[in-house]
Formats: C-alpha cells, structure tokens, sequence
C-alpha cells in the first residue's frame, strides 16, 4: 500500500496564476484533510471532507477551493495564487474508530512545496 | 483561537538528556491528546497517544504525562538520542464529534546533539 501520496513534490508559480494540488489515498478511508505549515506556525487546517461529496472549511480557507468526487482523492485548488500562499501542503486521511476506545489516527502524506513569486 | 498551546518551540538537548515539551488546553470537550513527530522533508507520523482516563503512557522512551485539572499534557523523551531530532507536534480532539479534526500546536524543534 502507498498510504497518502501527493502530487506534485515541488511548485512554482507566478503571482495570479492557477494551480491544483492532488491528494490520493489507498486504505479507504473516509475522512480527507489538507493542512499548510509554515515556520512557527504549526499545522494549519485549510479544508477537509468527512466523506465522498463533501467539504468543510477549516480555520484558513480563503483563497483556497477543494473538491472530494471520489473518496480516494481530495484535491486542493489555489485559483490565483498569492504570495502569501507559499508554504509546504500536507495531505492527511483517517478512519474514525468508534466506540470507548475510539481515536483518530491521521495519515499524512509526504507534501507539496509550493512557492509563490 | 489557538486551541492547544505548545512549549518550547525549540529545544536542544544533549545526547542522553531527557527532553520535555509541553501543551495546554481549553476546551474540556477535548479527550484524545495524540503528539505527531516529523523528520525534515517528511510528513508528520503518530507516536504516541493518550486518553484522560489515564495519567500516563509510556512507549519505550516517550512517555505522555497527562494532568486532567489543569487542562495540560507533556511529552518526556528519555536518553534522547541524535536520531529523536524532529519537530514534534502535540494535538488534541473531541472524539465524540463526528468531524474528526485534530487540533494542532505550533510544533516544537527538537535537537539532539552527540
């Protein structure tokens, strides 16, 4: 099993300029997340989806745009990218596990690096 | 609202020291404290975990220690060796909500010097 993989590695992109970020996982797992983190400010929840066909916003949705079609893949899409969106892209999925001893292990992906000019 | 506050955000640490970081919370929903370790250019990966119902978990050399009346929780690493070099990242949730979502502290760079 791969886990989490995302594409691509690394990015550039000019100011204005449009991207999508993908993020593809194999253990069926029903909740999708995307987070940014940046120097001193941890992990960042961007949006997530808690199962095929949906979408939430996290805490720093703006400028960001997500779609969920099928249930192994999440993808991330910056319309007009800015500056202030160069940052390294994570990818995580997890399965709920009910009950008493219920927890909720995030699987995280190896992320993008994305610079903005 | 930053919802779990984490401390130091860095560390160094001799090679058989012990290393602690530290993290408080709020909301008294919360009651699953994961911390996620990171090695450079990696994704973050579960190390450890604990539920309120006990005061401590130990795996090997990391060991949560939970204080349940002051909303707090640390990581210790014992004999901190060179290869625990990371950011280490403490989290917390409310497993009775359906959304699933952790929330992070700031992260903490640990270095172990030989």
């Amino acid at each position: 099993n791969a886990g989490v993989t995302q594409t691509p590695k690394f990015r550039v992109l000019k100011t204005g300029q449009s991207m999508t970020l993908l993020c593809a996982q194999d253990m069926n797992h029903e909740y999708m997340y995307w987070y940014r983190q940046d120097p001193g400010m941890g992990l960042r929840l961007i949006h997530y989806s808690v199962g095929e066909g949906t979408t939430a916003k996290g805490e720093v949705p703006d400028g960001y745009n997500v779609s969920r079609l099928k249930k192994q893949n999440f993808l991330l899409g910056l319309e007009s990218a800015a500056p202030s969106q160069t940052s390294v892209y994570f990818c995580a999925s997890s399965n709920l596990v009910g009950g008493a001893s219920s927890y909720n292990e995030q699987f995280f992906g190896p992320g993008t690096r994305l610079t903005v000019l | 609202q930053q919802q779990v506050k984490q401390s130091p955000q860095s560390l160094i640490v001799q090679k058989g020291g012990i290393s602690i970081i530290n993290c408080a919370y709020e909301n008294t929903a919360f009651d699953y404290f994961p911390w996620y370790q990171q090695f450079p250019g990696k994704g973050p990966a579960l190390l450890i975990a604990i539920r309120p119902d006990v005061s401590e978990k130990k795996e090997g050399r990391f060991t949560i220690s939970f204080n349940k009346s002051a909303k707090q929780f640390s990581l210790h690493i014992m004999d901190s060796q060179p290869g625990d070099s990371a950011t280490y990242f403490c989290a917390a949730s409310d497993r009775g909500s359906t959304l699933g979502r952790l929330y992070f502290g700031r992260g903490t760079q640990l270095t172990v010097w030989p």
